[in-house]
Protein backbone atom coordinates (compact mmCIF):
# COMPACT_ATOMS: atom_id res chain seq x y z
CA UNK A 1 0.00 0.00 0.00
CA UNK A 2 2.17 3.08 -1.42
CA UNK A 3 1.75 6.26 0.47
CA UNK A 4 3.36 9.56 1.26
CA UNK A 5 5.65 9.37 4.60
CA UNK A 6 6.24 12.70 6.82
CA UNK A 7 8.73 12.76 9.45
CA UNK A 8 8.39 14.01 12.02
CA UNK A 9 4.72 13.54 13.36
CA UNK A 10 5.03 16.24 15.68
CA UNK A 11 7.25 19.11 16.33
CA UNK A 12 7.16 21.37 19.52
CA UNK A 13 10.28 23.85 19.51
CA UNK A 14 10.91 26.90 20.65
CA UNK A 15 10.47 30.65 18.73
CA UNK A 16 13.95 31.36 16.74
CA UNK A 17 14.87 27.42 15.95
CA UNK A 18 15.54 25.98 13.25
CA UNK A 19 12.74 23.05 11.97
CA UNK A 20 13.18 20.89 9.36
CA UNK A 21 10.36 18.67 8.13
CA UNK A 22 11.31 15.64 5.36
CA UNK A 23 8.51 13.67 3.40
CA UNK A 24 8.99 10.88 1.28
CA UNK A 25 6.46 10.90 -1.77
CA UNK A 26 4.90 7.82 -3.07
CA UNK A 27 7.47 6.14 -5.48
CA UNK A 28 7.31 7.23 -8.95
CA UNK A 29 5.08 10.13 -8.39
CA UNK A 30 6.68 13.33 -9.96
CA UNK A 31 5.10 16.03 -8.52
CA UNK A 32 5.38 17.21 -4.65
CA UNK A 33 3.42 19.39 -2.91
CA UNK A 34 3.60 21.24 0.83
CA UNK A 35 1.08 22.34 1.84
CA UNK A 36 0.06 24.32 5.58
CA UNK A 37 -3.42 24.08 7.28
CA UNK A 38 -4.71 26.33 9.97
CA UNK A 39 -8.01 26.55 11.21
CA UNK A 40 -8.40 30.63 9.72
CA UNK A 41 -6.60 30.17 6.64
CA UNK A 42 -7.75 26.39 5.69
CA UNK A 43 -4.80 24.51 3.18
CA UNK A 44 -2.50 26.73 1.73
CA UNK A 45 0.23 25.89 -0.54
CA UNK A 46 3.59 26.87 0.16
CA UNK A 47 5.83 25.03 -2.87
CA UNK A 48 5.54 23.06 -5.54
CA UNK A 49 8.04 20.52 -7.19
CA UNK A 50 7.96 19.05 -11.01
CA UNK A 51 10.26 16.22 -11.54
CA UNK A 52 12.39 17.74 -8.71
CA UNK A 53 12.11 21.30 -9.96
CA UNK A 54 10.60 23.84 -8.27
CA UNK A 55 7.73 25.05 -9.76
CA UNK A 56 5.83 28.20 -7.46
CA UNK A 57 6.85 28.70 -4.01
CA UNK A 58 4.80 32.31 -4.04
CA UNK A 59 2.66 30.69 -1.16
CA UNK A 60 6.07 30.82 1.53
CA UNK A 61 7.73 33.47 3.26
CA UNK A 62 11.04 33.57 1.17
CA UNK A 63 13.07 35.18 4.46
CA UNK A 64 12.33 32.23 6.59
CA UNK A 65 11.18 29.35 4.39
CA UNK A 66 13.07 26.83 2.14
CA UNK A 67 12.06 23.84 0.27
CA UNK A 68 14.13 21.26 -1.35
CA UNK A 69 14.24 18.17 -3.13
CA UNK A 70 17.56 16.34 -2.99
CA UNK A 71 16.49 13.48 -4.80
CA UNK A 72 13.23 11.88 -6.28
CA UNK A 73 13.05 10.28 -2.82
CA UNK A 74 13.17 13.15 -0.50
CA UNK A 75 11.45 16.94 -0.46
CA UNK A 76 12.25 18.72 2.88
CA UNK A 77 10.29 22.07 4.29
CA UNK A 78 12.96 23.71 6.58
CA UNK A 79 11.85 27.40 8.92
CA UNK A 80 14.30 29.22 9.80
CA UNK A 81 13.85 30.91 12.00
CA UNK A 82 10.73 29.94 13.63
CA UNK A 83 7.91 32.01 14.32
CA UNK A 84 5.20 31.18 16.95
CA UNK A 85 2.35 32.01 13.38
CA UNK A 86 4.45 29.20 11.98
CA UNK A 87 2.05 26.79 14.30
CA UNK A 88 0.28 24.60 11.59
CA UNK A 89 0.10 20.94 10.32
CA UNK A 90 2.23 21.19 7.48
CA UNK A 91 0.94 18.57 4.74
CA UNK A 92 2.94 16.47 2.25
CA UNK A 93 1.52 15.47 -1.27
CA UNK A 94 2.88 13.82 -4.31
CA UNK A 95 1.04 12.44 -7.18
CA UNK A 96 1.63 12.41 -11.27
CA UNK A 97 1.00 14.97 -13.70
CA UNK A 98 -1.01 12.01 -15.86
CA UNK A 99 -3.96 11.33 -13.43
CA UNK A 100 -3.87 14.84 -11.57
CA UNK A 101 -4.76 12.63 -8.12
CA UNK A 102 -3.05 14.18 -5.15
CA UNK A 103 -2.18 11.81 -1.90
CA UNK A 104 -1.25 13.27 1.10
CA UNK A 105 1.05 12.13 3.83
CA UNK A 106 -0.47 12.41 8.09
CA UNK A 107 1.32 15.89 8.16
CA UNK A 108 3.88 17.39 10.62
CA UNK A 109 2.08 18.92 13.42
CA UNK A 110 4.30 22.05 14.60
CA UNK A 111 3.82 24.25 17.72
CA UNK A 112 6.17 27.39 18.19
CA UNK A 113 6.54 27.99 21.45
CA UNK B 1 -10.40 34.46 -9.14
CA UNK B 2 -8.76 31.50 -7.90
CA UNK B 3 -11.04 30.83 -5.18
CA UNK B 4 -13.64 27.65 -4.13
CA UNK B 5 -16.18 28.60 -2.15
CA UNK B 6 -17.96 25.87 -0.51
CA UNK B 7 -20.99 25.48 1.90
CA UNK B 8 -22.46 24.64 4.23
CA UNK B 9 -19.47 25.74 6.67
CA UNK B 10 -21.13 22.31 8.58
CA UNK B 11 -23.63 19.86 8.33
CA UNK B 12 -25.52 17.34 10.62
CA UNK B 13 -27.63 14.19 9.18
CA UNK B 14 -29.67 11.61 10.12
CA UNK B 15 -27.79 8.08 9.93
CA UNK B 16 -29.39 7.03 6.04
CA UNK B 17 -29.81 10.23 5.24
CA UNK B 18 -28.35 12.11 2.21
CA UNK B 19 -25.41 14.89 3.02
CA UNK B 20 -24.84 17.78 0.07
CA UNK B 21 -21.65 19.78 -0.45
CA UNK B 22 -21.66 22.55 -2.66
CA UNK B 23 -18.65 24.18 -4.06
CA UNK B 24 -18.72 26.88 -6.60
CA UNK B 25 -15.89 28.54 -8.79
CA UNK B 26 -15.00 31.05 -11.01
CA UNK B 27 -11.81 30.39 -12.82
CA UNK B 28 -13.19 28.72 -16.07
CA UNK B 29 -9.45 27.31 -16.62
CA UNK B 30 -10.07 25.33 -13.68
CA UNK B 31 -10.11 21.26 -15.28
CA UNK B 32 -10.07 18.56 -12.64
CA UNK B 33 -12.32 19.10 -9.12
CA UNK B 34 -11.28 16.38 -6.74
CA UNK B 35 -13.02 15.67 -3.19
CA UNK B 36 -10.70 14.93 -0.25
CA UNK B 37 -12.00 13.98 3.22
CA UNK B 38 -10.38 14.17 6.32
CA UNK B 39 -10.36 13.00 9.66
CA UNK B 40 -9.17 13.99 12.75
CA UNK B 41 -5.34 13.85 12.90
CA UNK B 42 -4.88 13.04 9.66
CA UNK B 43 -3.96 14.11 6.29
CA UNK B 44 -6.64 14.66 3.67
CA UNK B 45 -7.62 11.48 1.78
CA UNK B 46 -8.63 11.78 -2.14
CA UNK B 47 -12.36 10.47 -2.52
CA UNK B 48 -13.51 11.38 -5.64
CA UNK B 49 -12.81 13.69 -9.16
CA UNK B 50 -14.60 14.90 -11.63
CA UNK B 51 -13.38 16.65 -15.28
CA UNK B 52 -15.87 19.34 -16.82
CA UNK B 53 -16.35 16.73 -19.73
CA UNK B 54 -19.08 15.08 -17.34
CA UNK B 55 -22.15 15.64 -15.51
CA UNK B 56 -22.01 13.13 -12.76
CA UNK B 57 -19.52 10.67 -11.60
CA UNK B 58 -20.75 7.90 -8.52
CA UNK B 59 -17.97 6.00 -6.94
CA UNK B 60 -20.41 3.64 -4.15
CA UNK B 61 -22.68 5.94 -2.42
CA UNK B 62 -20.50 9.02 -3.10
CA UNK B 63 -21.85 11.05 -6.60
CA UNK B 64 -20.03 14.57 -7.73
CA UNK B 65 -22.64 16.31 -10.13
CA UNK B 66 -20.83 19.13 -11.87
CA UNK B 67 -23.05 21.83 -13.97
CA UNK B 68 -20.18 23.90 -15.80
CA UNK B 69 -22.41 26.45 -17.49
CA UNK B 70 -22.77 27.70 -13.57
CA UNK B 71 -19.46 26.58 -12.02
CA UNK B 72 -20.39 24.45 -9.50
CA UNK B 73 -19.89 21.29 -8.52
CA UNK B 74 -21.49 19.31 -5.28
CA UNK B 75 -21.16 15.87 -3.47
CA UNK B 76 -23.69 14.09 -2.29
CA UNK B 77 -23.13 11.12 0.06
CA UNK B 78 -26.05 8.65 -0.38
CA UNK B 79 -27.08 6.86 2.85
CA UNK B 80 -24.91 8.81 5.72
CA UNK B 81 -23.36 6.82 8.11
CA UNK B 82 -21.44 7.75 11.37
CA UNK B 83 -18.22 6.46 9.72
CA UNK B 84 -18.50 9.89 7.28
CA UNK B 85 -18.35 11.76 9.97
CA UNK B 86 -14.65 14.04 8.79
CA UNK B 87 -14.25 17.33 6.89
CA UNK B 88 -14.78 17.12 3.43
CA UNK B 89 -12.78 19.69 0.93
CA UNK B 90 -13.53 20.33 -2.53
CA UNK B 91 -10.61 21.49 -4.66
CA UNK B 92 -10.21 23.19 -8.24
CA UNK B 93 -6.96 22.95 -10.46
CA UNK B 94 -5.73 23.77 -13.83
CA UNK B 95 -3.56 22.00 -16.35
CA UNK B 96 -3.41 20.36 -19.72
CA UNK B 97 -6.12 17.87 -20.24
CA UNK B 98 -5.76 14.73 -19.02
CA UNK B 99 -3.74 15.36 -16.03
CA UNK B 100 -3.65 18.32 -13.91
CA UNK B 101 -0.04 19.76 -13.30
CA UNK B 102 -1.43 22.77 -11.20
CA UNK B 103 -1.59 23.38 -7.63
CA UNK B 104 -4.92 22.44 -5.88
CA UNK B 105 -7.25 25.17 -4.39
CA UNK B 106 -9.26 24.13 -1.45
CA UNK B 107 -12.39 25.41 -0.30
CA UNK B 108 -12.61 26.16 3.65
CA UNK B 109 -14.30 22.58 4.08
CA UNK B 110 -17.43 20.89 5.38
CA UNK B 111 -17.26 19.38 8.76
CA UNK B 112 -19.89 16.60 8.50
CA UNK B 113 -21.45 14.47 11.78
CA UNK B 114 -23.96 12.01 10.89
CA UNK B 115 -26.09 10.95 13.82
CA UNK B 116 -27.10 7.53 14.79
Amino acid sequence: DARVTQTPRHKVTEMGQEVTMRCQPILGHNTVFWYRQTMMQGLELLAYFRNRAPLDDSGMPKDRFSAEMPDATLATLKIQPSEPRDSAVYFCASGLTSTGGKYFGPGTRLTVT
Amino acid sequence: QQQVKQSPQSLIVQKGGISIINCAYENTAFDYFPWYQQFPGKGPALLIAIRPDVSEKKEGRFTISFNKSAKQFSLHIMDSQPGDSATYFCAASSGSYGGSQGNLIFGKGTKLSVKP
